[in-house]
């Protein structure tokens, strides 16, 4: 079965601070694959989106960027943390036409 | 500009009840139309699906799509308090394409 993977679960860093956020899916090749943001009483944010490898499609240009160096390997990264960087950094895939939902990273920036 | 608005609430209602979750978009192109429930503090997790005008049925979920009206809602029958949380519509344009969101419905289900 498909099961998408992300870690670390939470993580405290402070501001200035580099972050490497990773996502990996099981049980499917090739998947089309996405990282949102949702800040605190925000609705989802679409960050970036990768239909393959080395593939990726950038939402928001800010201090964030993504890199899929693998098939089924998905990763979020910034060289600088800000304050407004903090959130629930969500990975995603689609099955079919089903976009689903990895469990999340909760990031914040002190 | 794609916009999906959905009603922030909170609704709140008794268990047992008829939930309803309302959520209308602007694009005339979508084709694919879902529903997401996240509970506090997890990520949202699929609930319903649906890409053809009417009714379809999940257990106690319904889904309604009329896209004449551009609008979709969600019906949870039998409320439970298990079922408080907060419900996401979201549409996309196309199979396999990105998924444009609400803000999310935050429900609520008393005892």
């Amino acid at each position: 079965s498909q099961t998408i993977h992300q870690w670390p679960a939470t993580l405290v860093q402070p501001v200035g601070s580099p972050l490497s956020l990773e996502c990996t899916v099981e049980g499917t090749s090739n998947p089309n694959l996405y990282w949102y943001r949702q800040a605190a009483g925000r609705g989802l944010q679409l960050l970036f989106y990768s239909v393959g490898i080395g593939q990726i499609s950038s939402e928001v240009p800010q201090n964030l960027s993504a890199s899929r160096p693998q098939d089924r390997q998905f990763i979020l990264s910034s060289k600088k943390l800000l304050l407004s960087d903090s959130g629930f950094y969500l990975c995603a895939w689609v099955l079919i036409d089903e976009q689903y939902f990895g469990p999340g990273t909760r990031l914040t920036v002190t | 500009q794609k916009e999906v608005e959905q009603n922030s609430g909170p609704l709140s209602v008794p268990e047992g009840a008829i939930a309803s979750l309302n959520c209308t978009y602007s694009d005339r192109g979508s084709q694919s139309f879902f529903w997401y429930r996240q509970y506090s503090g997890k990520s949202p997790e699929l609930i319903m699906s649906i890409y053809s005008n009417g009714d379809k049925e999940d257990g106690r979920f319904t889904a309604q799509l009329n896209k004449a009206s551009q609008y979709v809602s969600l019906l949870i029958r039998d409320s439970q308090p298990s079922d408080s949380a907060t419900y996401l519509c979201a549409v996309s344009r196309s199979t396999l394409g990105r998924l444009y969101f609400g803000r999310g419905t935050q429900l609520t289900v008393w005892p």
